[in-house]
């Protein structure tokens, strides 16, 4: 199947700095790519929806001007934390429409925490 | 798009055939059934999908009852590499479309 990386698989950043996190279709070009939230013990949240070229679609009390999302080509999305605060310490995935129009492919995930 | 509800959590037995149940009652004409599961730490892993035939590939097999109200994912040898949570998930049309994930079922094989 299609390939989804992120990067980083990790990372710790201090309360008030920003964190981007990159998003990347290896094998295919994906028009439309997805950012979920997921807390510990809990399912996967879905934040927004991004189409290449276009400003992204936020979900519902999804802040934008916090979780800037950037699609700017057909093989990268990013998502950057600003003004990171401990409680958006969460495991962020992303997911990218496959070369079948049904299937969706899943990043490994990035594990964000803010001391 | 439609819920789903499926039983929180389930163990089966290693070697042995999984058949994890989800509900969609509610399901309309046009919604797709997806199945997807997700290890711990790692993203979701697509399964399989249906309309309204089964269907089966290298990983699964996906029954759908004749009035879709409900359906079963069948592992048919289960391993101890698939524990993990399996997400039902019903949605309209293509993968343009969002997923909306539910509870899931945590299944745990065990030897």
């Amino acid at each position: 199947g299609a390939v989804v990386s992120q990067h980083p698989s990790r990372v710790i950043c201090k309360s008030g700095t920003s964190v981007k996190i990159e998003c990347r279709s290896l094998d295919f070009q994906a028009t439309t790519m997805f950012w979920y939230r997921q807390f510990p013990k809990q399912s996967l949240m879905l934040m927004a929806t991004s189409n290449e070229g276009s400003k992204a679609t936020y979900e519902q009390g999804v802040e934008k001007d916090k979780f800037l999302i950037n699609h700017a080509s057909l093989t990268l999305s990013t998502l950057t934390v600003t003004s990171a605060h401990p409680e958006d310490s969460s495991f962020y995935i992303c997911s990218a429409r496959g070369v079948s129009a049904y299937e969706q492919y899943f990043g490994p995930g990035t594990r964000l925490t803010v001391t | 798009d439609a819920k789903t509800t499926q039983p929180p959590s389930m163990d089966c037995a290693e070697g042995r055939a999984a058949n994890l149940p989800c509900n969609h009652s509610t399901i309309s004409g046009n919604e797709y059934v997806y199945w997807y599961r997700q290890i711990h730490s790692q993203g979701p892993q697509y399964i399989i999908h249906g309309l309204k035939n089964n269907e089966t590939n290298e990983m699964a097999s996906l029954i759908i009852t004749e009035d879709r109200k409900s359906s079963t994912l069948i592992l048919p040898h289960a391993t101890l590499r698939d524990t993990a949570v399996y997400y039902c998930i019903v949605r309209v049309g293509a993968a343009g479309n969002k997923l909306t994930f539910g509870g899931g079922t945590r299944v745990l094989v065990k030897p």
